[in-house]
């Protein structure tokens, strides 16, 4: 049981430079988002998404994108990288379920922007 | 629109001392409440959660929290705190959209850095 995998775990990149974190769950789960930790601020939601082709944008979407093709997968694109964008990224996805069910989150990605 | 405050940025305690972890919010909608714990270099890992009932709610790793509606806290405990909890413990929560479903959107606390003193 994989659970929530991220991928790269580690990556640096240079100013301008664009990159893909994936992200996928095998838990069949609807919801998914996108997180940015940063030193003091906890952690902030950047877009998520209820299902295939539905997403919406969190609390700091700028320089970001993201699309949902597939249940399974809810890659986050940064299509011209900031040193701003320097952060941990966290995936994370849980059921439809009235009950709150638990968030899943992924092991994290390390991004560092030069 | 909803927030959490973590009062304490950082809380420095011995071995075997009790520890509490401070978290206030505030939402206009009723909330589910969380612990997430989160070890150096690794994700976040869920120490627990309140949904509704009991107001008590007992975690893994002997720890525990009370929610209480009144004072919007939902303060971490543990009686007597071992060096492997040495780590940054989030508070969150998530709002109940219409219907009374959760979309999983949680909102975080700034982290509370716990670091236990042999």
């Amino acid at each position: 049981n994989a659970g929530v995998t991220q991928t790269p775990k580690f990556q640096v990149l240079k100013t301008g430079q664009s990159m893909t974190l994936q992200c996928a769950q095998d838990m069949n789960h609807e919801y998914m988002s996108w997180y940015r930790q940063d030193p003091g601020m906890g952690l902030r939601l950047i877009h998520y998404s209820v299902g295939a082709g539905i997403t919406d944008q969190g609390e700091v979407p700028n320089g970001y994108n993201v699309s949902r093709s597939t249940t399974e997968d809810f890659p986050l694109r940064l299509l011209s990288a900031a040193p701003s964008q320097t952060s941990v990224y966290f995936c994370a996805s849980r059921t439809d379920s009235h009950s709150g069910n638990t968030i899943y989150f992924g092991e994290g990605s390390w991004l560092t922007v030069v | 629109a909803q927030s959490v405050t973590q009062l304490d940025s950082q809380v420095p305690v011995f071995e075997e001392a009790p520890v509490e972890l401070r978290c206030n919010y505030s939402s206009s909608v009723s909330v589910y409440l969380f612990w997430y714990v989160q070890y150096p270099n690794q994700g976040l890992q869920l120490l627990l959660k309140y949904l509704s009932g009991s107001t008590l709610v007992k975690g893994i790793n002997g720890f525990e929290a009370e929610f209480n509606k009144s004072q919007t806290s939902f303060h971490l405990r543990k009686p007597s705190v071992h060096i492997s909890d040495t780590a940054e413990y989030f508070c969150a929560v998530s709002d109940l959209n219409a219907g009374g479903t959760s979309y999983g959107k949680l909102t975080f606390g700034q982290g509370t850095i716990l670091t236990v003193h042999p």
